[in-house]
C-alpha cells in the first residue's frame, strides 16, 4: 500500500480538463511544499511535470498545473491531448526519517 | 543536455550483492544531489536512496543497512551498492538528478535488477 493515495484511473476527452488528486497526511503532503508529479509512458522513464507543488520545469506545457490544499495535492491537465495518456505519480517529502513517498499512480486515459 | 546512464543491473541470487553505476554528463555533477528510484515489474515508483552534493546520504527503510549510495565527483558517477538482496528488490532502478530536495528533474533509462534463484 502506497503512502499517498491516488485514484487508480481517470479519463477525459481531447480538449477537456482532468484533475488527479493525491492525498497524504500532515507528515508529508500537508507538512511540506515539496510535492512533485511525474508522467510515465509505458516502457519509459518518468518525467518531472510539477515540483514544489506548483512549479513547472522548463519545457513542460502550461496545460499542466499543480496545487495543494491541506493534505491533498492535485494535478490538473487542461486541453487534454492524446499524448497526455500515461501514468501519473505524485510524490512528497515526508521528513528526515521517511524522506520521499510516492502515490500508487493514476492511469490517465484520453478517450 | 543532461544525460544519465545506468549500468550494472543483472540476475543475482537471493543474498547476493550488486553495484549499480550511473554516469552523468551535461551538467556540473558535483553541484547536485542525486537519487535512486526503483520500480518493480508492473508496480509504482519507490524512492530508494539519495546523496546530497556534499555527500550526505539518505535511505528508505526498506533498504537501510543493506544498500549504500556513494558518489565520485571526479568521475561524474553515482553508485548504489546493494547487499543481502531479496526477491522484493527486483525492479528497474533509475538514477535521477534532483532539482530541489529529492524531487527528480532528470532520469536515466533504468537498469533491471532481478533477484531470483
Amino acid at each position: 500500500q502506497s503512502a499517498l493515495t491516488q485514484p487508480r484511473s481517470v479519463s477525459g476527452s481531447p480538449g477537456q480538463s482532468v484533475t488527479i488528486s493525491c492525498t497524504g497526511t500532515s507528515s508529508d503532503v500537508g507538512g511540506y511544499n515539496y510535492v512533485s508529479w511525474y508522467q510515465q509512458h509505458p516502457g519509459k522513464a518518468p518525467k518531472l511535470m510539477i515540483y514544489d507543488v506548483n512549479k513547472r520545469p522548463s519545457g513542460v506545457p502550461d496545460r499542466f498545473s499543480g496545487s495543494k490544499s491541506g493534505n491533498t495535492a492535485s494535478l490538473t491537465i487542461s486541453g487534454l491531448q492524446a499524448e497526455d495518456e500515461a501514468d501519473y505519480y505524485c510524490c512528497s517529502y515526508a521528513g528526515s526519517y521517511t524522506f520521499e513517498v510516492f502515490g500508487g499512480g493514476t492511469k490517465l486515459t484520453v478517450l | 543536455e543532461v544525460q544519465l546512464l545506468e549500468s550494472g543491473g543483472a540476475l543475482v541470487q537471493p543474498g547476493g550483492s550488486l553495484r549499480l553505476s550511473c554516469a552523468a554528463s551535461g551538467f556540473t555533477f558535483s553541484g547536485y544531489a542525486m537519487s535512486w528510484v526503483r520500480q518493480a515489474p508492473g508496480k509504482g515508483l519507490e524512492w530508494v536512496s539519495g546523496i546530497t552534493s556534499d555527500g550526505r546520504t539518505s535511505y528508505a527503510d526498506s533498504v537501510k543497512g543493506r544498500f549504500t549510495i556513494s558518489r565520485d565527483n571526479s568521475k561524474n558517477t553515482v553508485y548504489l551498492q546493494m547487499n543481502s538482496l531479496r526477491a522484493e528488490d527486483t525492479a528497474v532502478y533509475y538514477c535521477a538528478k534532483c532539482i530541489t530536495g529529492w524531487q527528480n528533474q532528470n532520469w536515466g533509462q533504468g537498469t533491471l535488477v532481478t533477484v531470483s534463484s
